[in-house]
């Protein structure tokens, strides 16, 4: 079977690290994406991890453990801007598709 | 270059009328994807082709639901009849390769359905 494990919802102050935590279960792995949508807004791809070990882009960085179905995004200098939702998105199954869940909601506080 | 583009971005419509969702994807990619997002289930993948060919459709929730690719810069994603749980955000995304290779997609910027 599949299944996908973050966090709801997470709250920080702006200027403060966060790390979304992601875990999952799926046949066939091909590799780890990170989404943001803002409300009401299309999804837009962060990064995409196909090796264990740590990608850094700006201020967002993305890891992934291969062994232990485990991968996080840590955004750092938060900024108001960054208030939305992230989705980790295994690329599984037969076909390697993306897997999204329901998301987690962050919210940056003044 | 222009990205993904739906039609329309909001509709509203009454149970068991037909609805008929459109979508233009960026020149050049070969794959389309039908995704919808509730609330309830996430974002969840219904359909997607390559080169116009329907490869998976598993992801259809019953016969109410069909999706065609005419030509490379058009598809469509019908329901009929409508029902109030069909009510969602249908999202339009394209790639041009394999999604497994980048873990990218292009999304558009959604259509909106609400069945009364």
């Amino acid at each position: 079977g599949q299944s996908l494990e973050q966090p709801s919802e997470v709250t920080a102050v702006e200027g403060a690290i966060v790390q979304i935590n992601c875990t999952y279960q799926t046949s066939g792995f091909y590799g780890l994406s990170w989404y943001q949508q803002h409300d009401g807004g299309a999804p837009t791809f962060l990064s995409y991890n196909a090796l264990d070990g740590l990608e850094e882009t700006g201020r967002f960085s993305s890891f992934l453990s291969r062994s232990d179905s485990y991968g996080y995004l840590l955004l750092q200098e938060l900024q108001m801007k960054d208030s939305a939702s992230y989705f980790c998105a295994p690329l599984g199954g037969s076909q390697g598709n993306l897997i999204f869940g329901k998301g987690t909601k962050l919210s940056v506080k003044p | 270059d222009a990205g993904v583009i739906q039609s329309p971005r909001h509709e509203v419509t009454e149970m068991g009328q037909e609805v008929t969702l459109r979508c233009k994807p960026i020149s050049g990619h070969d794959y389309l994807f039908w995704y919808r997002q509730t609330m309830m289930r996430g974002l969840e993948l219904l359909i997607y082709f390559n080169n116009n060919v329907p490869i998976d459709d598993s992801g259809m929730p019953e016969d109410r639901f069909s999706a065609k690719m005419p030509n490379a810069s058009f598809s469509t994603l019908k329901i009929q009849p409508s029902e109030p749980r069909d009510s969602a955000v249908y999202f339009c995304a394209s790639s041009p390769y394999r999604v497994a290779n980048t873990g990218e997609l292009f999304f558009g910027e959604g259509s909106r359905l609400t069945v009364l």
